[in-house]
């Protein structure tokens, strides 16, 4: 599997974007870069992935580097509620025994503050 | 968390009963899978099937079974509880196995082996 690196916590005042960057340089060309965040034991929740292009839905902006070797994680205005464990994963694309599964690495603990 | 249900959601066993952890999603996805989350740690992925029929080991597969009679259910039984196997337990699924499908995860089964 790619292995991902983020830096272990990270704050972020409420209201503000919140920037979570991710590196990724053993990436192959046709694995895509998941995003998921998990708060207090709860269930890890999806919030976006992407291939090559940039990607932007109701949760998160993805920002990806063109030589996808990093990528960013936006939340365009941060709230108490973001306050989560986030993990960058790299999923591989085809067969052999790491197919299908996501590899949760330790994630960036993101603080959010009044 | 879009359409996976887990019961029971808390359990505690004694060290050698057996018992089935539940799973069901009404996505109709044809990939569902197993992970355990020990303290501090990322998720292990237990077991997991990409269609009805059809299952395969993960990474942490020893003392767990699965089957996959139905798309809708993919019940985990432990056959003979050990206190190794307290853990929280996630059920995912996903439209197919395909790194492009995005998998979602259920709430969680908090499993105590004394």
């Amino acid at each position: 599997d790619a292995k991902t690196t983020q830096p272990t916590s990270m704050d972020c005042a409420e209201g503000r974007a919140a920037n979570l960057p991710c590196n990724h340089s053993t990436i192959s060309g046709n694995e895509y870069v998941y995003w998921y965040r998990q708060i207090h034991s709860q269930g890890p929740q999806y919030i976006i992935h992407g291939l090559k292009n940039n990607e932007t839905n109701e949760m998160a902006s993805l920002i990806i580097t063109e030589d996808r070797k990093s990528s960013t994680l936006i939340l365009p205005h941060a709230t108490l509620r973001d306050t989560a464990v986030y993990y960058c994963i790299v999923r591989v694309a085809d067969g052999g025994t790491s197919y299908g599964k996501l590899t949760f690495g330790q994630g960036t603990i993101l603080t959010v503050h009044p | 968390n879009a359409g996976v249900t887990q019961t029971p959601k808390f359990q505690v066993l004694k060290t050698g009963q057996s018992m089935t952890l539940q799973c069901a999603q009404d996505m109709n996805h044809e990939y569902m899978s197993w992970y355990r989350q020990d303290p501090g740690m990322g998720l292990r992925l237990i077991h997991y099937s990409v269609g009805a029929g059809i299952t395969d080991q993960g990474e942490v597969p020893n003392g767990y079974n699965v089957s996959r009679s139905t798309t809708e259910d993919f019940p985990l039984r432990l056959l003979s509880a050990a206190p190794s196997q307290t853990s929280v337990y996630f059920c995912a699924s996903s439209y197919s196995i395909g790194s492009g499908n995005t998998i979602y995860f259920g709430e969680g089964s908090w499993l105590t082996v004394v």
